[in-house]
């Protein structure tokens, strides 16, 4: 099973700054096969990011994402008041299919 | 309007069975693999199983292989999610989801409370 590490876990923030969430696998995972999600509190998540960089329809230019193998990233130039919520990343590479635990952004 | 509509909340004690569904409308059914997803109170995402809508195939996660049945109707284009023998560590939010490169749509949730 591929174990996807996040972090922080906790990301206390001011809006307009800019967010890096960091998700780490244990073995290497095909980027088309990586993917981003934002939950906020009594939602069902929504796709952000699929295939590590591509922007879902819909998503805002100011996230992006990035990386290959095992390290991948997750940046959020400017954080509007909408985006402090729960960022998981996910991985579709190796079944079972996991997420991370999630990093949370909250307001500073 | 492209949705997944899930049953309602559940209240049940632990021993008994259980089934949600969750209901596909405005897109081609049979497309994509519909999956069930289970979120603890508090805790993050875990993939349980997917079903193909086109032939019925299943895959399960080794963590709830054996513990829970995915079915499915497809003149209703239903998935269903169905517990024998429910437990208290059952108790969470079970989502369904589908989609191509990635789960780009969710039903709403369906909360099971498992207590005695």
């Amino acid at each position: 099973e591929i174990v996807l590490t996040q972090s922080p876990g906790t990301l206390s923030l001011s809006p307009g700054e800019r967010a890096t969430l960091s998700c780490r696998a244990s073995q290497s995972v095909d980027s088309s096969r990586l993917v981003w999600y934002q939950q906020k509190p009594g939602q069902a998540p929504r796709v952000l990011i699929y295939g590590a960089s591509s922007r879902a329809t819909g998503i805002p230019e100011r996230f992006s994402g990035s990386g290959s193998g095992t390290d991948f990233t997750l940046t959020i130039s400017g954080l509007e008041p909408e985006d402090f919520a729960v960022y998981y990343c996910q991985q579709f590479s190796g079944s079972p299919w996991t997420f991370g635990q999630g990093t949370k952004v909250e307001i500073k | 309007e492209v949705q997944l509509v899930q049953s309602g909340e559940e209240v049940k004690k632990p021993g008994e069975s259980l089934r949600i569904s969750c209901k596909g409308s405005g897109y081609s059914f049979t497309t994509y693999w519909i999956s069930w997803l289970r979120q603890m109170p508090g805790k993050g995402l875990e993939w349980m199983g997917r079903i193909a809508p086109g032939d019925s195939s299943t895959d399960y996660s080794p963590s709830f292989q054996g513990h829970v049945t995915i079915s499915i109707d497809k003149s209703f284009t239903t998935v269903y999610l169905q517990w024998n023998t429910l437990k208290a560590s059952d108790t969470a939010m079970y989502y369904c989801a589908t989609g191509g490169s990635a789960w780009t749509l969710w039903g709403q949730g369906t909360l099971v409370t498992v207590s005695s």
